[in-house]
């Protein structure tokens, strides 16, 4: 059982470059995220998709775009990369809509834009 | 500014005693609280949670404390076991999908 699946694991931009992160779970799961983890301020959501077919904003959006592809996928794309989005980027997927459903996390795209 | 606060960003302990990790938060409407635990070049895994309509949650060597009216939780771990060193993450969920994650604060058992 994969649970969820990031691509890739590590990548290198430089400035104004673009890329889609990958996410795919076999879970079943309704509802997908995409957060960033970045020293001193934890993990900050960027996109969550509630169920296939919509998409909403998280906490630190801008410079970013997601697609649910199905229920399986959720990519993350960065259209013009900046070096402020060096990161670790993860996936996340929830079996429930509320909150006490938790999170299952992939193990994480790690990003540096020169 | 953020709603959760995790203010200790490292912890060390000696094997076999006791950890406590701690955990404030600003929001009222948080009504779920959870702990991830996170290894190096992994994703966060889910430790153990609680819901705002109790004030303790054991789970093996792992409970959590509540304490909503200073908005505060804290993670005890006893005995702390050097397997138990990681960064461990404070969430608190309310109404909607969001989940929003403290800062994180390592935590070095040592042997």
């Amino acid at each position: 059982n994969a649970g969820v699946t990031q691509t890739p694991k590590f990548q290198v931009l430089k400035t104004g470059q673009s890329m889609t992160l990958q996410c795919a779970q076999d879970m079943n799961h309704n509802s997908m995220y995409w957060y960033r983890q970045d020293p001193g301020m934890g993990l900050r959501l960027i996109y969550y998709s509630a169920s296939e077919g919509t998409t909403d904003k998280g906490e630190v959006p801008n410079g970013y775009n997601v697609s649910r592809l199905n229920k399986r996928e959720f990519s993350l794309r960065l259209e013009s990369a900046a070096p402020s989005q060096t990161s670790v980027y993860f996936c996340a997927s929830r079996e429930g809509i509320r909150g006490y459903s938790p999170l299952h996390f992939g193990n994480g795209t790690r990003l540096t834009v020169t | 500014d953020q709603q959760v606060k995790q203010n200790s960003p490292s912890l060390s302990v000696q094997e076999g005693r006791i950890s406590i990790l701690n955990c404030d938060y600003t929001n009222s409407m948080f009504d779920y609280f959870l702990w991830y635990k996170k290894y190096p070049a992994e994703g966060p895994t889910f430790l153990i949670s609680i819901s705002s309509i109790k004030d303790k949650n054991e789970d093996g060597r792992f409970t959590v404390f509540l304490n909503k009216s200073a908005k505060h939780l804290s993670l005890h771990i006893v005995p702390s076991q050097p397997g138990d060193s990681a960064v461990y993450f404070c969430a608190a969920s309310g109404e909607g999908f969001k989940t929003i994650f403290g800062a994180g604060t390592r935590l070095f058992v040592k042997a």
